[in-house]
Protein backbone atom coordinates (compact mmCIF):
# COMPACT_ATOMS: atom_id res chain seq x y z
CA UNK A 1 0.00 0.00 0.00
CA UNK A 2 0.87 3.26 -0.47
CA UNK A 3 2.13 5.96 1.79
CA UNK A 4 3.84 9.40 2.50
CA UNK A 5 6.30 10.78 4.75
CA UNK A 6 6.47 14.66 5.63
CA UNK A 7 9.85 15.23 7.02
CA UNK A 8 9.38 17.99 9.81
CA UNK A 9 5.90 18.84 11.32
CA UNK A 10 6.95 22.36 11.41
CA UNK A 11 9.40 24.74 8.89
CA UNK A 12 10.18 28.01 10.13
CA UNK A 13 11.92 30.60 7.31
CA UNK A 14 12.52 34.51 6.78
CA UNK A 15 10.47 36.46 4.62
CA UNK A 16 12.44 36.08 1.30
CA UNK A 17 14.57 32.70 2.43
CA UNK A 18 14.15 29.33 0.20
CA UNK A 19 11.18 26.98 1.14
CA UNK A 20 12.13 23.36 1.30
CA UNK A 21 9.10 21.18 2.34
CA UNK A 22 10.46 17.37 2.53
CA UNK A 23 8.15 14.40 1.34
CA UNK A 24 9.19 10.48 0.80
CA UNK A 25 6.41 8.06 -0.94
CA UNK A 26 5.88 4.54 -0.49
CA UNK A 27 4.39 3.19 -3.31
CA UNK A 28 4.21 -0.46 -5.47
CA UNK A 29 3.47 1.21 -8.52
CA UNK A 30 4.62 4.44 -10.50
CA UNK A 31 2.74 6.61 -8.41
CA UNK A 32 1.11 9.99 -8.85
CA UNK A 33 1.66 12.90 -6.25
CA UNK A 34 0.26 16.18 -4.98
CA UNK A 35 1.20 18.35 -2.94
CA UNK A 36 -1.92 20.42 -1.29
CA UNK A 37 -1.92 23.64 0.69
CA UNK A 38 -4.71 24.41 3.62
CA UNK A 39 -5.92 27.67 5.02
CA UNK A 40 -6.69 27.97 8.28
CA UNK A 41 -10.59 26.99 8.47
CA UNK A 42 -10.26 25.99 4.93
CA UNK A 43 -10.40 23.09 2.73
CA UNK A 44 -7.55 21.65 0.74
CA UNK A 45 -6.39 23.44 -2.07
CA UNK A 46 -4.38 21.77 -4.78
CA UNK A 47 -0.64 23.05 -5.38
CA UNK A 48 0.95 20.94 -8.01
CA UNK A 49 0.77 16.99 -9.16
CA UNK A 50 2.99 14.92 -10.60
CA UNK A 51 1.80 12.34 -13.34
CA UNK A 52 4.14 10.58 -14.96
CA UNK A 53 5.03 13.73 -17.36
CA UNK A 54 8.19 16.04 -16.42
CA UNK A 55 10.04 15.42 -13.53
CA UNK A 56 10.22 19.14 -12.32
CA UNK A 57 6.71 20.07 -11.75
CA UNK A 58 5.35 24.07 -11.54
CA UNK A 59 2.80 24.77 -9.72
CA UNK A 60 0.37 27.79 -8.42
CA UNK A 61 2.11 30.40 -6.54
CA UNK A 62 5.92 30.10 -7.23
CA UNK A 63 6.26 26.90 -6.12
CA UNK A 64 7.48 23.56 -7.61
CA UNK A 65 8.39 20.07 -6.78
CA UNK A 66 10.72 17.74 -8.24
CA UNK A 67 10.17 13.98 -8.46
CA UNK A 68 12.83 11.96 -7.67
CA UNK A 69 12.49 8.33 -8.76
CA UNK A 70 15.54 7.12 -7.17
CA UNK A 71 15.19 8.77 -3.73
CA UNK A 72 11.57 8.12 -3.73
CA UNK A 73 11.37 11.77 -2.80
CA UNK A 74 8.82 14.53 -4.27
CA UNK A 75 10.08 17.27 -1.96
CA UNK A 76 8.41 21.30 -2.88
CA UNK A 77 10.35 24.40 -2.84
CA UNK A 78 10.01 28.29 -3.18
CA UNK A 79 12.82 30.75 -4.02
CA UNK A 80 11.69 32.96 -1.62
CA UNK A 81 8.85 33.50 0.56
CA UNK A 82 6.01 35.35 1.13
CA UNK A 83 4.16 35.91 4.50
CA UNK A 84 0.75 34.62 2.50
CA UNK A 85 2.87 31.44 2.03
CA UNK A 86 2.31 30.63 6.12
CA UNK A 87 -0.34 27.32 5.99
CA UNK A 88 -0.29 23.85 6.33
CA UNK A 89 1.22 21.87 3.59
CA UNK A 90 0.44 18.25 2.72
CA UNK A 91 2.02 16.13 0.42
CA UNK A 92 -0.33 13.08 -0.97
CA UNK A 93 0.23 9.89 -3.47
CA UNK A 94 -2.19 8.26 -5.66
CA UNK A 95 -1.70 4.65 -7.32
CA UNK A 96 -4.52 4.19 -10.08
CA UNK A 97 -7.62 5.20 -9.35
CA UNK A 98 -6.71 7.72 -6.93
CA UNK A 99 -6.95 7.03 -3.39
CA UNK A 100 -5.40 9.64 -2.39
CA UNK A 101 -2.76 8.98 0.74
CA UNK A 102 -1.73 12.02 2.94
CA UNK A 103 1.09 13.12 4.59
CA UNK A 104 0.78 14.01 8.59
CA UNK A 105 1.77 17.53 7.02
CA UNK A 106 3.74 20.64 7.84
CA UNK A 107 3.45 23.79 9.12
CA UNK A 108 5.10 26.53 7.41
CA UNK A 109 5.69 29.61 9.43
CA UNK A 110 7.03 32.59 7.60
CA UNK A 111 9.01 34.90 10.03
CA UNK A 112 9.14 39.19 9.21
CA UNK B 1 -17.69 26.95 -11.81
CA UNK B 2 -18.87 26.38 -8.34
CA UNK B 3 -16.75 24.48 -5.90
CA UNK B 4 -17.70 21.73 -3.38
CA UNK B 5 -20.53 22.95 -0.71
CA UNK B 6 -20.26 21.27 2.36
CA UNK B 7 -23.26 21.72 5.34
CA UNK B 8 -23.13 22.10 8.09
CA UNK B 9 -19.36 24.41 8.83
CA UNK B 10 -19.88 23.77 12.19
CA UNK B 11 -21.61 21.32 14.47
CA UNK B 12 -21.13 20.40 18.23
CA UNK B 13 -23.21 17.58 19.56
CA UNK B 14 -23.21 15.12 22.66
CA UNK B 15 -21.75 11.86 22.83
CA UNK B 16 -23.85 8.91 21.71
CA UNK B 17 -25.80 11.22 19.84
CA UNK B 18 -26.49 10.96 15.83
CA UNK B 19 -25.23 13.44 13.43
CA UNK B 20 -25.42 13.96 9.18
CA UNK B 21 -23.36 15.58 7.14
CA UNK B 22 -24.27 16.81 3.71
CA UNK B 23 -21.59 17.31 0.73
CA UNK B 24 -22.86 18.39 -3.34
CA UNK B 25 -19.72 17.96 -5.38
CA UNK B 26 -18.80 20.07 -8.11
CA UNK B 27 -21.12 19.18 -11.29
CA UNK B 28 -20.44 16.40 -13.47
CA UNK B 29 -17.53 14.62 -10.77
CA UNK B 30 -17.67 10.92 -10.80
CA UNK B 31 -15.61 10.41 -8.07
CA UNK B 32 -16.48 11.59 -4.65
CA UNK B 33 -14.55 11.54 -1.24
CA UNK B 34 -15.25 12.00 2.55
CA UNK B 35 -11.52 12.51 4.45
CA UNK B 36 -11.36 12.57 8.15
CA UNK B 37 -9.19 14.84 9.38
CA UNK B 38 -7.72 14.93 13.09
CA UNK B 39 -6.11 17.90 14.42
CA UNK B 40 -2.74 17.84 13.31
CA UNK B 41 -3.00 15.30 11.13
CA UNK B 42 -3.46 14.72 7.11
CA UNK B 43 -6.63 13.88 5.95
CA UNK B 44 -7.72 10.21 6.16
CA UNK B 45 -10.12 8.79 2.91
CA UNK B 46 -13.37 7.17 4.91
CA UNK B 47 -14.77 6.17 2.12
CA UNK B 48 -14.94 6.68 -1.96
CA UNK B 49 -17.56 7.00 -4.24
CA UNK B 50 -17.65 6.80 -8.04
CA UNK B 51 -21.17 7.64 -9.73
CA UNK B 52 -23.03 6.11 -6.55
CA UNK B 53 -21.46 2.99 -6.06
CA UNK B 54 -18.58 2.14 -3.35
CA UNK B 55 -14.98 2.24 -4.59
CA UNK B 56 -13.50 2.12 -1.40
CA UNK B 57 -14.89 2.17 2.25
CA UNK B 58 -12.31 0.06 3.90
CA UNK B 59 -11.03 2.64 6.76
CA UNK B 60 -14.99 3.57 7.30
CA UNK B 61 -15.50 2.32 10.99
CA UNK B 62 -18.88 0.75 9.62
CA UNK B 63 -20.31 -0.07 12.94
CA UNK B 64 -20.95 3.87 13.39
CA UNK B 65 -20.25 5.68 10.34
CA UNK B 66 -22.84 5.38 7.06
CA UNK B 67 -22.64 6.90 3.66
CA UNK B 68 -24.62 7.19 0.44
CA UNK B 69 -24.70 8.94 -2.34
CA UNK B 70 -28.15 9.15 -3.77
CA UNK B 71 -28.01 9.00 -7.82
CA UNK B 72 -24.65 9.83 -8.04
CA UNK B 73 -24.51 13.41 -7.15
CA UNK B 74 -24.91 14.09 -3.71
CA UNK B 75 -24.15 12.21 -0.24
CA UNK B 76 -24.30 12.25 3.10
CA UNK B 77 -21.79 10.83 5.75
CA UNK B 78 -24.16 9.89 9.42
CA UNK B 79 -22.33 8.96 12.31
CA UNK B 80 -24.71 7.13 14.87
CA UNK B 81 -23.69 6.94 17.84
CA UNK B 82 -20.81 9.52 17.88
CA UNK B 83 -17.96 9.01 20.14
CA UNK B 84 -15.51 11.60 21.36
CA UNK B 85 -12.73 10.46 18.73
CA UNK B 86 -14.85 11.34 16.67
CA UNK B 87 -14.21 15.04 16.56
CA UNK B 88 -12.47 15.95 13.61
CA UNK B 89 -12.88 18.17 10.41
CA UNK B 90 -14.69 16.02 7.54
CA UNK B 91 -13.96 17.06 4.24
CA UNK B 92 -15.88 16.29 0.75
CA UNK B 93 -14.11 16.25 -2.14
CA UNK B 94 -14.98 15.43 -5.91
CA UNK B 95 -13.04 14.76 -9.36
CA UNK B 96 -13.70 14.11 -12.77
CA UNK B 97 -12.34 10.58 -12.29
CA UNK B 98 -8.75 8.45 -12.26
CA UNK B 99 -5.80 10.52 -12.02
CA UNK B 100 -7.57 13.91 -11.93
CA UNK B 101 -7.81 16.56 -9.43
CA UNK B 102 -9.06 16.24 -5.90
CA UNK B 103 -11.56 19.45 -5.30
CA UNK B 104 -12.53 19.72 -1.67
CA UNK B 105 -15.03 21.78 0.18
CA UNK B 106 -14.47 23.88 3.32
CA UNK B 107 -15.17 20.90 5.63
CA UNK B 108 -17.46 20.74 8.67
CA UNK B 109 -15.82 20.33 11.96
CA UNK B 110 -17.32 18.65 14.31
CA UNK B 111 -16.52 19.10 18.46
CA UNK B 112 -18.10 15.90 20.47
CA UNK B 113 -18.57 16.58 24.09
Amino acid sequence: AQSVTQLGSHVSVSEGALVLLRCNYSSSVPPYLFWYVQYPNQGLQLLLKYTSAATLVKGINGFEAEFKKSETSFHLTKPSAHMSDAAEYFCAVSEGAQKLVFGQGTRLTINP
Amino acid sequence: EAGVAQSPRYKIIEKRQSVAFWCNPISGHATLYWYQQILGQGPKLLIQFQNNGVVDDSQLPKDRFSAERLKGVDSTLKIQPAKLEDSAVYLCASSLGAVTEAFFGQGTRLTVV
